[in-house]
């Protein structure tokens, strides 16, 4: 079956250690999004990437890293200069340049304590 | 840049009856898509509508459809026959055809459905 996997599902980690979050899709997107949601507000988009090796900066890029090295993968880095890291982390990808919707994965709730 | 706004943080509604969630955008593009998703407690986001700004005609899908209002940059979602299973967080979401296609979401509307 296509469609884009994330895992871990949970992701506990101590402070000040960087931790970095898998997200891969068989779906043969060019696009691929990061996504962080906070109880009670929407997703805010982290980074994003049209074509391998690209990604550019969406709106709360400070402490987080991506890479783009394969088109099924794109992993999220969170740093520890990341001031807040705990949140719900979604990952996205759609077919660049068409009228279709972005495809969510299933998530990873990550907890820094 | 976009911005989207849900002006009702919850809502209620009773089974088999009708509820109607509101969502505006500001905007200064004339192509644009807009996107109501669902997020049930397993927090996978589904694609409930998608409305493309260029047609006039409200999208329908089942027992979801949308009252797009582009003038007044309106894009409200209507739930009829509601059942158990509607009961979501439910975001509207934009998306312009520049900076990647990305999506912006308004902040969810807590849909709950009583029996």
């Amino acid at each position: 079956d296509g469609g884009i996997t994330q895992s871990p599902k949970y992701l506990f980690r101590k402070e000040g250690q960087n931790v970095t979050l898998s997200c891969e899709q068989n779906l043969n997107h060019d696009a691929m999004y990061w996504y962080r949601q906070d109880p009670g507000q929407g997703l805010r988009l982290i980074y994003y990437s049209q074509i391998v090796n690209d990604f550019q900066k969406g709106d709360i890029a400070e402490g987080y890293s991506v890479s783009r090295e394969k088109k099924e993968s794109f992993p999220l880095t969170v740093t520890s200069a990341q001031k807040n890291p705990t949140a719900f982390y979604l990952c996205a990808s759609r077919q660049y340049r068409s009228s279709y919707e972005q495809y969510f994965g299933p998530g990873t709730r990550l907890t820094v304590t | 840049a976009q911005t989207v706004t849900q002006s009702q943080p919850e809502m209620s509604v009773q089974e088999a009856e009708t509820v109607t969630l509101s969502c505006t955008y500001d905007t200064s593009e004339s192509d644009y898509y807009l996107f109501w998703y669902k997020q049930p407690p397993s927090r996978q986001m589904i694609l409930v509508i998608r409305q493309e700004a260029y047609k006039q005609q409200n999208a329908t899908e089942n027992r979801f459809s949308v009252n797009f209002q582009k003038a007044a940059k309106s894009f409200s979602l209507k739930i009829s026959d509601s059942q158990l299973g509607d009961a979501a967080m439910y975001f509207c979401a934009y998306r312009s055809e520049g900076s990647g296609s990305r999506l912006t979401f308004g902040e969810g509307t807590q849909l709950t459905v009583n029996p």
